[in-house]
């Protein structure tokens, strides 16, 4: 079994201050991890993902996540906030065969303050 | 962009209805899986095609099904709607071991 727990439904930033998006997972086996945004009315697009290759993995948009299994945690930074990066951010598990099913955190919507 | 489309964008059905749902998967995809996006909640896993087969299904009960095409596209028919169906249904699509890419969804409202 699967889940994702991510801290905090709500995150406020200032223009140019650092994002960070907590996300902890369970998972019984060796996981692969995603986060995933959600601008208003729209789908979700992929930020970035770790397969089990290196721990610190790059994404689109200047977003980055760090894999620490010692602290089963997942999570998104940005070293300086945009106001376009306002949105609603989703971290998710599946297991290490890459296509299996998406198990998803409740979200968080992340406000960026001029 | 995805590649992924979904009709219809809106859709509007009272309690006992039945709905279908579209979706066309990225080119050269083989893979569809549909999710249910209640209102303020995260997406939940309702089931998934792998050329033309149901493989693997979340915890939603039968009058939820579906079905995949020879060129991938995917349906998602829900029959006897009730209230709490109403939701954002996202469908992604992927290529067998790779990552599911969504498209942009149907938002179903029943009354």
């Amino acid at each position: 079994a699967q889940s994702v727990t991510q801290l905090g439904s709500h995150v406020s930033v200032s223009e140019g201050a650092l994002v960070l998006l907590r996300c902890n997972y369970s998972s019984s086996v060796p996981p692969y991890l995603f986060w995933y945004v959600q601008y208003p009315n729209q789908g979700l697009q992929l930020l970035l993902k770790y397969t089990s290759a290196a721990t610190l993995v790059k994404g689109i948009n200047g977003f980055e996540a760090e894999f620490k299994k010692s602290e089963t945690s997942f999570h998104l930074t940005k070293p300086s906030a945009h106001m376009s990066d306002a949105a609603e951010y989703f971290c998710a598990v599946s297991g290490n065969f890459g296509n299996e099913k998406l198990t998803f955190g409740t979200g968080t919507r992340l406000t960026i303050i001029p | 962009e995805t590649g992924v489309t979904q009709s219809p964008t809106h859709l509007i059905k009272t309690r006992g209805q039945q709905v279908t749902l579209r979706c066309s998967s990225q080119s050269g995809h083989n893979t569809v899986s549909w999710y249910q996006q209640a209102l303020g909640q995260g997406p939940q896993f309702i089931f998934q095609y792998y050329r033309e087969e149901e493989n693997g299904r979340g915890n939603f009960p039968p009058r939820f099904s579906g079905l995949q095409f020879p060129n991938y596209s995917s349906e998602l028919n829900v029959n006897a709607l009730e209230l709490d169906d109403s939701a954002l249904y996202l469908c992604a699509s992927s290529l067998s071991t790779d990552t599911q890419y969504f498209g942009p969804g149907t938002r179903l409202t029943v009354l």
